[in-house]
């Protein structure tokens, strides 16, 4: 199994520009998760997924959004980037079992926006 | 919401010491995990411990849920321990959404 794989591993944006980060996993999670890290500091949930279908919103939603038509993928969109985007975006997938849950994580996407 | 303190925030040890890293929180809790985030950026589940206590190897845990703060101990310290290591908790509920400390950045030396 490849996991959670995420591209790009880097992009450069200018202002106003959108893009959207693709996540795909392999592992049949129904779970899914987008977070941001900012230099220095823990990661803050952007939206989530609970199955196909069903997204809804973290701490830090505004300036995103996201889809989940598959099982497999969780693409994030990026409209009108402003600086404060800036930071390393990871995406995640878990599961449960009967004694708890492991979220597993992808690589990152650094984005800089100039 | 919910807060998350760890401490310390950073710690320099030499290879083969032991170190004991705390996580507090603010509110009651059902979901706690630590991870292990190294020096390439990639994070690692360690631990799922909303309670009580597990070990991995050299790596164990306790959550004391009552009192609200968890306990990562390592012992016999290698370099490949250096990273970030964060606590996260939340609530189950219909997905774990998950609030994280600011990690403990830990630099283990030869």
């Amino acid at each position: 199994n490849a996991g959670v794989t995420q591209t790009p591993k880097f992009r450069i944006l200018k202002i106003g520009q959108s893009m959207t980060l693709q996540c795909t996993q392999d592992m049949n999670h129904n779970y899914m998760y987008w977070y941001r890290q900012d230099p220095g500091m823990g990661l803050k949930l952007i939206y989530y997924s609970v199955g196909a279908g069903i997204t809804d919103k973290g701490e830090v939603p505004n300036g995103y959004n996201v889809s989940r038509s598959t099982t497999e993928d969780f693409p994030l969109r990026l409209e009108l980037a402003a600086p404060s985007q800036t930071s390393v975006y990871f995406c995640a997938s878990s599961y449960r079992t009967g004694v708890g849950e492991t979220q597993y994580f992808g690589p990152g996407t650094r984005l800089l926006v100039l | 919401g919910i807060q998350v303190e760890q401490s310390p925030p950073d710690l320099i040890l030499q290879e083969g010491a032991n170190s004991t890293l705390r996580c507090n929180f603010s509110d009651s809790v059902n979901n706690l995990q630590w991870f292990h985030q190294n020096p390439w950026g990639q994070l690692i589940n360690l631990f799922y411990i909303p309670s009580g206590t597990k070990q991995n190897g050299r790596l164990s845990a306790t959550t004391v849920a009552t009192e609200r703060y968890s306990l990562l101990y390592i012992s016999s310290s290698q370099t490949t321990d250096s990273g970030v290591y964060f606590c996260a908790v939340g609530d189950t509920g219909t997905a774990s959404k998950l609030t994280f400390g600011t990690g403990t950045r830990l630099q283990v030396t030869l």
